[in-house]
């Protein structure tokens, strides 16, 4: 089967360092996204993960490892807009090439 | 920027209406896909399509059609609204087939009473 696992939520304070994790059950895959969707608004893109380790962007990073049928985001230096929902999203092989599969989403709460 | 409209913010409607809900994008992509969202679900496909008049079934197609007879726009069509079709639908689109990039609307949120 296919499927990628998420935590419901997390909470953390602001200037922290939070880790959203996204492990996943499947035969093969391309690559490893992650989105994010403030409450009401539309997911955007955030990064992608072609090859195993870690892409930095700017406060965000993500890590991939198709060893271990894993990867996270990893957000530093929490901001108060960093409030929201974030999904990790793959490509299958040997499903269509341009079908993402979503995770069900981790609701990140950044406290004061 | 790649631009993503969909053509109601919010609708209601009744049990057993014919429905339509529209997505136009302006970047010329090639791929367009609708999602429904619901709490604790995340993001299902419904259908997508990969070039105008071609169309596939995603995870959910049931009680759904699609319809894409130009390439910037893709309809999605409920049939006979049902109350379990209350829903957030996400309308996106990508580049090229193998892009792992897409590009969403700002969503329909459709309640059948």
């Amino acid at each position: 089967g296919q499927s990628l696992e998420q935590p419901s939520e997390v909470t953390a304070v602001e200037g922290a360092i939070v880790q959203i994790n996204c492990t996943y059950q499947t035969s093969g895959f391309y690559g490893l996204s992650w989105y994010q969707q403030h409450d009401g608004g539309a997911p955007t893109f955030l990064s992608y993960n072609g090859l195993d380790g870690l892409e930095e962007t700017g406060r965000f990073s993500s890590f991939l490892s198709r060893s271990d049928s894993y990867g996270y985001l990893l957000l530093q230096e929490l901001q108060m807009k960093d409030s929201a929902s974030y999904f990790c999203a793959v490509r299958f092989k040997g499903g269509a090439t341009n079908k993402l599969i979503f995770g069900t989403g981790t609701l990140l709460a950044v406290q004061p | 920027d790649v631009k993503v409209t969909q053509s109601s913010r919010y609708l209601v409607k009744r049990t057993g209406e014919k429905v339509f809900l529209e997505c136009v994008q302006d970047m010329d992509h090639e791929n367009m896909f609708w999602y429904r969202q619901d709490p604790g679900l995340g993001l299902r496909l419904i259908y997508f399509s990969y070039d105008v008049k071609m169309k596939e079934k995603g995870d959910i197609p049931e009680g759904y059609s699609v319809s894409r007879e130009k390439k910037e726009r893709f309809s999605l069509i409920l049939e006979s609204a049902s109350t379990n079709q209350t829903s957030m639908y996400l309308c996106a689109s990508s580049l090229h087939r193998a892009s792992y990039e897409q590009y969403f609307g700002p969503g329909t949120r459709l309640t059948v009473t």
